[in-house]
């Protein structure tokens, strides 16, 4: 089955430190891979997206994830934490149909 | 900047009540969907719809559920006889493209959380 599996419910870290959000998915079909970032009492924000050009993505607020085939890996980055990282991310998927899959989500904190 | 808008953001309602949750897509999108996450859950997608149809559903949206775009700018889920599991936060989201082969952005409103007692 076609699935998306975010380690982590929680990561915390400190201002200044890198971000490792964890993603991986299933499928027998080349997949879309979104990440969603959600901040208290919003919707979901698209971060950034892989379609199948190059597989370093970068996207808003200084966030990029890379798309590795081998290790069926979408895992997001940033070099420096800032106390407005601090939300929910969620990684997503589809597969050419109309239905996004999303992760469990992982919760960043960022201390000072 | 052109956003969806969602109400009521909170509904309290008694099991067996009818709900209509609203969504306002931003005005050039195309396809408009509706999410919903049970607290401490995944979202989960619900319904898809373009070109006045229903395009995909899940397996959650049952005969209970319904859509609707009655007048071109709103959007509509309604519950026909709630449940207690059909308590959680209600998201719509819209899109200029879709997703999937047109992999379209997803614009999400804030939901709107229901309670069902």
């Amino acid at each position: 089955a076609q699935s998306v599996t975010q380690l982590g419910s929680h990561v915390s870290v400190s201002e200044g430190a890198l971000v490792l959000l964890r993603c991986n998915y299933s499928s027998s079909v080349p997949p879309y891979l979104f990440w969603y970032v959600q901040y208290p009492n919003q919707g979901l924000q698209l971060l950034l997206k892989y379609t199948s050009a190059a597989t370093l993505v970068k996207g808003i607020n200084g966030f990029e994830a890379e798309f590795k085939k081998s290790e069926t890996s979408f895992h997001l980055t940033k070099p420096s934490a800032h106390m407005s990282d601090a939300a929910e991310y969620f990684c997503a998927v589809t597969f050419n149909t109309d239905k996004l899959i999303f992760g469990t989500g992982t919760r960043l904190q960022v201390f000072p | 900047e052109p956003e969806v808008t969602q109400t009521p953001s909170h509904q309290v309602t008694q099991m067996g009540q009818e709900v209509i949750l609203r969504c306002v897509p931003i005005s050039n999108h195309l396809y408009f969907y509706w999410y919903r996450q049970i607290l401490g859950q995944k979202v989960e997608f619900l319904v898809s719809f373009y070109n006045n149809e229903i395009s995909e559903k899940s397996e959650i949206f049952d005969d209970q559920f319904s859509v609707e775009r009655p007048d071109g700018s709103n959007f509509t889920l309604k519950i026909r006889s709630t449940k207690l599991e059909d308590s959680a936060m209600y998201f719509c989201a819209s899109s200029e493209l879709g997703t999937g082969f047109n992999t379209g952005e997803l614009f999400f409103g804030e939901g709107s959380r229901l309670t069902v007692l």
